[in-house]
Order: C-alpha cells, then structure tokens, then sequence
C-alpha cells in the first residue's frame, strides 16, 4: 500500500529534551515537506526537501531542522523543544513539484505536546 | 500572513443539505486550487482540485465555483451526507503549496 508513516503518533516530552519524528514514504517520491497544523491557522509548511540532500524553509522554520540522506525518509528534529511547538505534525510526499500539481500524500500525523 | 482566507471556521449542515466553504487569495500567480479533506485522527487527503481557466468542477457531490476576476473559489457539498462530517482545507499554488485555515463540516442525521 502506497502510504507516508510517521513515528511516533503521539509524544510527550518536557522542554529543551531533544526529539525526532520519522517520516518515511513506499512512492519513491522526490518532494517531501514538514507541515504543522494549528487551530485557526491551518497547515503551515516548516521545511521541505526537494530531493535527496535539498532542503529549504518553510514558512515556520525556527526551531526545526530536517535532513534527507535518502529518498525514502524525512526526520523532523527538534533540538530543543518549547512548549509553543505543541502541535500536530504531518509529514507529505508528491511526485513533483510544484506539489499543488500533483497532490499531496499526507501521513496520519504526529500529536506532540512539550510540557 | 495566511495567503489563503477560507470561512467559515466550521458549519453545521442537516443531511440532504448544501455545505459550502468559501476561499479568498489575493496573489495571481497561484494556478492550481485543490481542497484536501480531513477525518479526525487522519492526515489530509486531496478531495477535488480546479485550474483557474475554468469556472466549475464537480466530482460527485462535490463541486469547486472558480471566480478568477473577484479571486475567490467555493467548494460545494450537496446532499450532504454524516460520512461528509470532517475538516476540509483550501489550497492554493503557485512555485508551492499554501492552505487556507480550514472548515469543520458536521453534518447531523
């Protein structure tokens, strides 16, 4: 099945402890992107991945780093987490860019509070 | 600032009845308008989309308004249904993706 799965789905950390979310996609998708989803606001993209070792800003960067070593996996870190990064977390594949064109294949979504 | 302006924030409809969600973009370079659709506990998943060379698009009960002159685009929902009960985002592209702030449609049996 053609799928985006993230880890882990829900988590629950204190502030200033590291934490990574995984995110990998069975499509052999190029473009990969990190999206937060807030009450009022909306999916807001923090970082995507053009391919395999490029990536660039979102609109909600700070805070956050990603890398992309291979095709397949996407991690979103948070190097030291605050308690205004609690938020539900997605992570989305396309097969091109510009993504809009092609639809987005959205995982089911990471609950993280940071208390 | 949010790109794409999407009301109302959330709508109860009967079922049989008509949902629609309205969106609003200012930046004419966007050229491509797909809605996602949300279930509780699920990722977003991409319901129906419309370029802006036409005016209308329906899939099902589903249907997209496109006004390219006064930049607004509608999606409509007849007959609603209880399964049609989630939270349905806006988009708008351009070089990338931009999402309105979403609708949570509860439909009542």
């Amino acid at each position: 099945e053609a799928q985006v799965t993230q880890n882990p789905r829900y988590l629950i950390t204190v502030t200033g402890k590291k934490l990574t979310v995984t995110c990998s996609q069975n499509m052999n998708h190029e473009y990969m992107s990190w999206y937060r989803q807030d009450p009022g606001l909306g999916l807001r993209q923090i970082y995507y991945s053009m391919n395999v070792e490029v990536t660039d800003k979102g609109d909600v960067p700070e805070g956050y780093k990603v890398s992309r070593k291979e095709k397949r996996n996407f991690p979103l870190i948070l190097e030291s987490p605050s308690p205004n990064q609690t938020s539900l977390y997605f992570c989305a594949s396309s097969s091109g860019s510009p993504v809009g064109n092609y639809g987005y294949t959205f995982g089911s979504g990471t609950r993280l509070t940071v208390v | 600032q949010q790109q794409v302006k999407q009301s109302p924030q959330s709508l109860i409809v009967q079922k049989g009845g008509i949902s629609i969600i309205n969106c609003a973009y200012e930046n004419t370079a966007f050229d491509y308008f797909p809605w996602y659709q949300q279930f509780p506990g699920k990722g977003p998943a991409l319901l129906i989309a419309i370029r802006p060379d036409v005016s209308e698009k329906k899939e099902g009960r589903f249907t997209i308004s496109f006004n390219k002159s006064a930049k607004q685009f509608s999606l409509h929902i007849m007959d609603s249904q209880p399964g049609d009960s989630a939270t349905y985002f806006c988009a708008a592209s351009g070089y990338k993706l931009s999402f309105g702030a979403g609708t949570t449609v509860t439909v009542r049996a």
